[in-house]
């Protein structure tokens, strides 16, 4: 099991350029989520969802769209990268239905807008 | 009033010191809670489940209590290597669909 994996690692992008920052889980989890977290504050919610073709929007989605066409994959697109995105995306997936509910998180992506 | 609250820290200890975290939450009908370690440049994982009745996992011991709304943490004996972010994590009731994290307390044990 790879859990939850992201790319890339690492990215720097110009203003007003786009982008998609990948996600996939291999433990068959309905729950993905987004998050982004700025240096030294908590973890935001940007969007999650509950199951293939669901999607809802979390704390702070503006700039952000995703999409679920499947199970394991949760991409996130930024259309218009703005400075204030820069951040470490993380990205987790959890079963609801298992008594432990833990949350996997991937290993981030961490973004730079210049 | 945040869901969930922590004391930001940081927290600097001694190695072998014993040090304790609280959490409060807002949500009287939360249903399970958790702590989460996070260590710098890393993502959250999983130290430990909360139970009603406390728990306990060699150092590390948790605690509920949902008449005042909190939880603990403590940890005995620190080490160097416990030196990480602690997230205090709240399950909210059954109808709602994402965890709900504090934004942490920064612990740093000094050699």
């Amino acid at each position: 099991n790879a859990g939850v994996t992201q790319t890339p690692k690492f990215r720097i992008l110009k203003i007003g350029q786009s982008m998609t920052l990948q996600c996939t889980q291999d433990m068959n989890h309905n729950y993905m989520y987004w998050y982004r977290q700025d240096p030294g504050m908590g973890l935001k919610l940007i969007y999650y969802s509950v199951g293939a073709g669901i999607t809802d929007k979390g704390e702070v989605p503006n700039g952000y769209n995703v999409s679920r066409s499947t199970t394991e994959d949760f991409p996130l697109r930024l259309e218009l990268a703005a400075p204030s995105q820069t951040s470490v995306y993380f990205c987790a997936s959890r079963d609801p239905s298992g008594g432990n509910n833990e949350q996997f998180f991937g290993p981030g992506t961490r973004l730079t807008v210049l | 009033r945040k869901e969930v609250e922590q004391d930001p820290g940081p927290f600097n200890v001694p190695e072998g010191a014993t040090v304790a975290f609280n959490c409060t939450y807002s949500n009287s009908a939360s249903q399970s809670f958790f702590w989460y370690r996070q260590d710098c440049r890393k993502e959250p994982k999983l130290l430990m489940s909360v139970y009603s009745s406390g728990n306990e996992d060699g150092r590390f011991t948790a605690q509920l209590n949902r008449a005042s709304q909190y939880i603990s943490l403590l940890i005995r004996d620190s080490k160097l290597s416990d030196s990480a972010t602690y997230l205090c994590v709240v399950n909210p009731p059954a109808s709602a669909r994402q965890l709900t994290f504090g934004s942490g307390t920064q612990l740093t044990v000094l050699p």
